[in-house]
């Protein structure tokens, strides 16, 4: 089964727009932690926000804030006033477990393409 | 401030050849990971590490061996290279102190082709 679902396989948003990327999830852990990556054409893999399954708040980190709604498994990630810089592959990922075997799981990724 | 570098940056080999890619952090951080990345698979776990001479099978091992020698470094090899190995290859590394401490930061990629 799925662990990450993200079903936005791509969008598209006007600059200065903001955008919200889906992401839902599957664990029966009570400790996890989800993260975002973005991916530009570049390659690299880039780190943006992490959420603590126990973080009472949702994360921010500049122009990425992360919608965490843990009853409904979904890790929403928003970015504010988009960028033509923030055009690029999207990944949401999630740790589960606080033991030795320490994976992350990664959905398939949505591609943004902020538009001028 | 190096963090995590990859080398080759590009590597093109023929079937059967033994490959081997390198993957180096700067940070001492005791789990390092290697991922493959092919288009419709999203990133694929191959092997990680927990720390010196502790390393684990990922989602897809298979054809793939790895060592830990030095906390520092993670080579993946490919013992016979297939053609299904053509991949993009990316190496990964985190503190695993829980929280946002395990947050994996990764290397630029090896992109892989083989013939």
């Amino acid at each position: 089964a799925q662990k990450i679902t993200q079903t936005q396989p791509g969008m598209f948003v006007q600059e200065k727009e903001a955008v919200t990327l889906d992401c839902t999830y599957d664990t029966s852990d009570q400790s996890y932690g989800l993260f975002w990556y973005k991916q530009p054409s570049s390659g690299e893999m880039i780190f943006l926000i992490y959420q603590g399954s126990y973080d009472e708040q949702n994360a921010t980190e500049g122009r990425y804030s992360l919608n965490f709604q843990k009853a409904r498994k979904s890790a929403n990630l928003v970015i504010s006033a988009s960028q033509l810089g923030d055009s690029a592959m999207y990944f949401c990922a999630m740790r589960e477990g606080l033991g030795y075997d320490y994976k992350l799981s990664f959905g398939a990724g949505t591609t943004v393409t902020v538009r001028a | 401030d190096a963090g995590i570098t990859q080398s080759p940056r590009y590597k093109i080999t023929e079937t059967g050849r033994q490959v081997t890619l390198m993957c180096h952090q700067t940070w001492s951080h005791s789990y390092m990971f290697w991922y493959r990345q092919d288009l419709g698979h999203g990133l694929r776990l191959i092997y990680y590490s927990a720390a010196a001479d502790i390393t684990d099978k990922g989602e897809v091992p298979d054809g793939y061996v790895v060592s830990r020698s030095k906390t520092e470094n993670f080579p993946l090899t490919l013992e016979s290279a297939t053609r299904s190995q053509t991949s993009v290859y990316f190496c990964a590394s985190s503190e695993r102190a829980g929280g946002p401490k395990d947050t994996q930061y990764f290397g630029p990629g090896t992109r892989l082709t083989v013939l």
